[in-house]
């Protein structure tokens, strides 16, 4: 077992310009979540999917953000006219299921920086 | 609504010496707790969770944490800290159908 995978790992952007990330989960996990923490803090959550559907999504994600899990196995997360108060660690975790005594499992994060 | 108090930002004890890291929760339901390691430029990692069986739950690396219902308190303790237990803790909540609500963290720091 691979363990969620996370593509790029790092990412140094200019302001304005668009960025995405990509999620693989664990193999047959159907909930995937994207989380974004900035340092000294902890994880916020932003939006989670049940296999391709969209369950929730956070106040923190504006309009700006968009993410999508076309079938229901990875997902992108798209970050438009990028600020410099985008920049944090994107962080994707899945679990095998509903319930919330289901084990997430988090991958090493993606760092964005804005300059 | 639900969430998590981390007590303390910062804990310092001397390897060898016994850990405790505090937290209480808030929550309209019976929740799912859970603590959470991250040490530098590493993921999340599950230490143990809360789900509603046994109130003293044991996790890896010799750390364990009791739930408390009647002090709303999840607190995380291990005997003996070792150098590479240094890193940082989350305090985390959930309810059925949600996601996970994390707490602020607390640094463990770990001298020789």
């Amino acid at each position: 077992d691979t363990g969620v995978s996370q593509n790029p790992r790092h990412k140094i952007t200019k302001r304005g310009q668009n960025v995405t990330f990509r999620c693989d989960p664990i193999s047959e996990h159907n909930r995937l979540y994207w989380y974004r923490q900035t340092l000294g803090q902890g994880p916020e959550f932003l939006t989670y999917f049940q296999n391709e559907a969209q369950l929730e999504k956070s106040r923190l994600l504006s309009d700006r953000f968009s993410a999508e899990r076309p079938k229901g196995s990875f997902s992108t997360l798209e970050i438009q006219r990028t600020e410099q108060g985008d920049s944090a660690m994107y962080l994707c975790a899945s679990s095998p299921g509903v319930g919330s005594g289901n084990t997430i499992y988090f991958g090493e994060g993606s760092w964005l920086t804005v300059v | 609504a639900q969430s998590v108090t981390q007590l303390d930002s910062h804990v310092s004890v001397s390897e060898g010496t016994p850990v405790l890291l505090r937290c209480n929760y808030s929550s309209s339901y019976s929740p799912s707790l859970f603590w959470y390691v991250q040490h530098p430029n590493k993921g999340l990692q599950l230490l143990l969770k809360y789900t509603s069986a046994a109130t003293l739950v044991k996790g890896i690396n010799g750390f364990e944490a009791e739930f408390k219902k009647s002090e709303t308190s999840f607190h995380l303790t291990k005997p003996s800290a070792h150098m590479s237990d240094a890193a940082e803790y989350f305090c985390v909540v959930s309810q059925a159908g949600t996601a996970l609500i994390f707490g602020k963290g607390t640094t463990l720091s770990v001298s020789s």
